[in-house]
Formats: C-alpha cells, sequence, structure tokens
C-alpha cells in the first residue's frame, strides 16, 4: 500500500496568514494527488486533483504544487472560513490512501 | 444538481449487519464508479472500495475483504454497502462518493454524500 504522511497534524494561523501544509507519499505516483477539505459534521469537499488543479468554485487563494512523492497545499491568505481540517489523497493506485489530516485553527 | 443522498443513521449490536445506501441522481453517474469511505469519531478518513455500477465490478480494501459487499440498484439508482460482523471498532460515519470509472489511477473524489452514522453497541 502507498503510505501518505501529513504535516503539520494541526497549526494555529491569524486570518491574512499564508498557510502550507504538506503530504509524502511513500512511492512516486506522478500528479494522482488531491486535497479536501472538511469542517465538522460535514463531508469532505474536494478542493484540488491532480496535484495543482483547483476545483470550481473554489476560491484562487487556495493552490497546490507537486509531482512524484512530495506535495503541498498552500492558502495564501487565511479567511475565517478556511479553519477546517484539510486531507491529502493519493489516487494513483488502490487502495486509496489518505494523510492524516492538518487542522488548522484560529491563533 | 449532481448529488448523493445517503441513509438514517443506524445503531447495530456486535455481531450484526448494516446495509446503507446512496441514491445518485443528476443523470451523471454512468461514468463513475462508486466508493465508500468512512471516518471513525474524531479520526481521519479510511477507503473501503469501491464498485462500478455498469459492471458490477468492485475493488475492497484489503482489511474490508469478506465483511464488505457493494451493490447498486440500477431502476433506484442507489449505491447499498452492506458491513457484517460488525464490531465496535466500525463505529464511524460512513460516506458515499464517486470517482471517474475506466482508468486504474484517477483523478479526485468530487461528490460526497452527508455520510451516514453507524454505531455498534451493545
Amino acid at each position: 500500500d502507498i503510505q501518505v504522511t501529513q504535516f503539520p497534524s494541526s497549526l494555529s494561523a491569524s486570518v491574512g496568514d499564508r498557510v502550507t501544509i504538506t503530504c509524502r507519499a511513500s512511492q512516486t505516483i506522478r500528479d494522482y494527488f488531491n486535497w479536501y477539505q472538511q469542517k465538522p459534521g460535514q463531508a469532505p469537499k474536494l478542493l484540488i486533483s491532480a496535484a495543482s488543479k483547483l476545483q470550481t468554485g473554489v476560491p484562487s487563494r487556495f493552490s497546490g504544487s507537486g509531482f512524484g512523492t512530495d506535495f503541498t497545499l498552500t492558502i495564501s491568505s487565511l479567511q475565517p472560513e478556511d479553519f477546517a481540517t484539510y486531507f491529502c489523497q493519493q489516487s494513483f493506485k488502490t487502495p486509496l490512501t489518505f494523510g492524516g489530516g492538518t487542522k488548522v485553527e484560529i491563533k | 444538481q449532481v448529488q448523493l443522498v445517503q441513509s438514517g443513521a443506524e445503531v447495530q449490536r456486535p455481531g450484526a449487519s448494516v446495509k446503507v445506501f446512496c441514491k445518485a441522481s443528476g443523470n451523471t453517474f454512468s461514468s463513475f464508479d462508486i466508493d465508500w469511505v468512512r471516518q471513525a469519531p474524531g479520526q481521519g478518513l479510511e477507503w473501503m472500495g469501491w464498485m462500478n455500477p455498469k459492471t458490477g465490478i468492485s475493488d475492497y480494501a484489503q482489511q474490508f475483504q469478506g465483511r464488505v459487499t457493494m451493490t447498486w440498484d440500477t431502476p433506484s439508482s442507489t449505491a447499498y454497502m452492506q458491513l457484517s460482523s460488525l464490531r465496535s471498532e466500525d463505529t464511524a460515519v460512513y460516506f458515499c462518493t464517486r470517482h471517474l470509472a475506466g482508468t486504474t489511477s484517477f483523478y479526485g473524489l468530487d461528490v460526497w454524500g452527508q455520510g451516514t452514522t453507524v454505531t455498534v453497541s451493545s
């Protein structure tokens, strides 16, 4: 199975801060990599697919980068509605595997 | 509007089975596989498997093989996930979702159901 390691597991930030979350896959997965946002009591929401493709309706302050094994999600200027938990995921092959999540909290 | 609507919360005894449904609407699921992902309380996301509504072909995560069955009812456009021999560790929210079918590798799970809470308790 492909392991996905995500860090940090949590972070505190202020509105307007630039935030970066990183994931590493245990083997190369090209760009079959996705990012999700989850708020309490809700289903995950796909933010970015194919490592860097922003989904329709997702604000441009979100961006993704990476290829192979190392991937990054960046929020350029954190907004109040961005406080949530973020998960990364590889979809190169099954079993699909997720990172452990990063909880973004208000400082 | 593309949507997945799931059945309501369930409470089951250890050793019993649970069957969760996921009704698809929006007429755009013919090219998609349906996945099931679960989330234990306060924990991360765990993929359980997928099934193709057209062919019935499925791919289950190893830890669920022998206990999970994923099916599709074409007339009602509804996916079902049955998990048997329940234990307390199966207490979780179960989500249905989808990905584009036809390839080994794919991009993203783009539509999700609202989740179904399954509690396993004696």
